[in-house]
């Protein structure tokens, strides 16, 4: 299967607490796990990324933990911010340079509240 | 300032016309995709270009067809629109190597009546 699924559609934190966003996978050929941060009528941006070499990568207030036998991957959000209120999708796929055919998931709404 | 440029941010369209939606960017990057979004659905791949050759088409009907007249240009070009066609269609590119980072235009919401 090429499905990524975002089982939370949407989640709720209040600020300085931790935003856990998961998501799940089909495919055990993806080697390449991104999440992408979009606001309302703008594009989607990269947040941070992970290749299956490692299964985790810290960056600022954002961690990635990737477990490949589960086929899930995560973000976790700390000190969570009203600025971090936004759709964020999950995406995977494999690694060929130059060709970058990822799979989306749904997107969770996160709403950060003070 | 906006690296992928898309034209027009809005289109609305009547069944069975043709449109062509553009997108230039300015990343110097070599890779370019198309990926659609409809109401309610995820974001999905459907063209990608390298070097303005077509590496993989993940659409099945033939009245999606892409367009690179330049290295940095890859157009859509739809034809006889249907209602289902209503999306956002978003313009990305990526840097040759291992960067596997996709950079996305703003997308083009088209709405067909």
């Amino acid at each position: 299967g090429q499905q990524v699924k975002q089982s939370s559609p949407s989640l709720t934190v209040q600020e300085g607490g931790i935003s856990i966003l998961n998501c799940d996978y089909e495919n055990d050929m993806f080697d390449y796990f991104a999440w992408y941060k979009k606001y309302p009528d703008n594009s989607p941006t990269l947040l941070i990324s992970v290749r299956s070499n490692v299964d985790k990568r810290e960056d600022g207030r954002l961690t990635v933990f990737l477990n490949k036998s589960g086929k899930h991957f995560s973000l976790h959000i700390t000190a969570s911010q009203p600025e971090d209120t936004a759709v964020y999708l999950c995406a995977a796929g494999p690694l060929n340079t130059g060709n970058y055919k990822y799979v989306f998931g749904a997107g969770t709404r996160l709403k950060v509240i003070a | 300032d906006p690296k992928i440029i898309q034209k027009p941010k809005y289109l609305v369209a009547v069944t069975g016309s043709e449109k062509i939606l553009i997108c230039e960017q300015y990343l110097g990057h070599n890779a370019m995709y198309w990926y659609r979004q409809s109401a309610k659905k995820p974001l999905e791949f459907m063209f990608s270009y390298s070097y303005q050759k077509l590496m993989d088409n993940q659409t099945a009907s033939s009245r999606f067809q892409p367009q690179s007249s330049k290295k940095n240009h890859l157009d859509l070009q739809i034809t006889a629109l249907k209602p289902d066609d209503s999306a956002t269609y978003f313009c990305a590119s990526s840097p040759q190597g291992y960067n596997e980072r996709l950079f996305f235009g703003h997308g083009t919401k088209l709405s067909v009546l």
